[in-house]
């Protein structure tokens, strides 16, 4: 399968945990976004990556959420002290440059009870 | 104003019938569009691309108005698998940031 992978599908933590969340996008594709999904809304834009550049990142919705593409192939979104409102599921895209529609992993689903 | 607003759905509609999904973006500078679709707890998976006035791909037309700032989505002779959210997509800053309406949501009937 070449599509975009993300580990794990599904997480349980406790409140206070740090997590991390993985995704391995399509190899060609040099833009990588992560979104956020909650039950009933669209998936809302956190951050960006052109390459191993992170070109996006004011709508990060909290500095207790990070991300990194190191070797601008695969990508780490990292959650500190989570909170219950961070449950929902995370979602990795990637795409080509310009204009071009973006591909989505199946998500991460994050419970923090 | 939202960047992208979508009817707020839910369309219950019997197989066969024909339905169609509005969408209005605030961002004059998008050149290109999407719809998506998102079964149940899943991804959302691309529908259609809209790069001029509009598309058609077998059941499915979608058309843009520019000078309106309008999208909409045609499903003619619905079937039971197409029940599913219907995302309205548009890119920002050429493809940066893909801006996602809150979706529709369709249900066809039996």
């Amino acid at each position: 399968d070449t599509g975009v992978s993300q580990d794990p599908r599904h997480k349980i933590t406790k409140r206070g945990q740090n997590v991390t969340f993985r995704c391995d996008p399509i190899s060609e594709h040099n833009r990588l976004y992560w979104y956020r999904q909650t039950l009933g809304q669209g998936p809302e834009f956190l951050t960006y990556f052109q390459n191993e550049a992170q070109l996006e990142k004011s709508r990060l919705l909290s500095d207790r959420f990070s991300a990194e593409r190191p070797k601008g192939s695969f990508s780490t979104l990292e959650i500190q002290r989570t909170e219950q409102g961070d449950s929902a599921m995370y979602l990795c895209a990637s795409s080509l440059a310009g204009q071009t529609e973006a591909f989505f992993g199946q998500g991460t689903r994050l419970t923090v009870v | 104003r939202k960047e992208v607003e979508q009817d707020p759905g839910p369309f219950n509609v019997p197989e066969g019938a024909t339905v169609a999904f509005n969408c209005t973006y605030s961002n004059s500078a998008s050149q290109s569009f999407f719809w998506y679709r998102q079964d149940c707890r899943k991804e959302p998976k691309l529908l259609m691309s809209v790069y001029s006035s509009g598309n058609e791909d077998g059941r499915f037309t979608a058309q843009l108005n520019r000078a309106s700032q309008y999208i909409s989505l045609l499903i003619r002779d619905s079937k039971l698998s197409d029940s599913a959210t219907y995302l309205c997509v548009v890119p920002h800053n050429y493809g940066q940031n893909f801006v996602f309406g809150p979706g529709t949501r369709l249900s066809v009937l039996p």
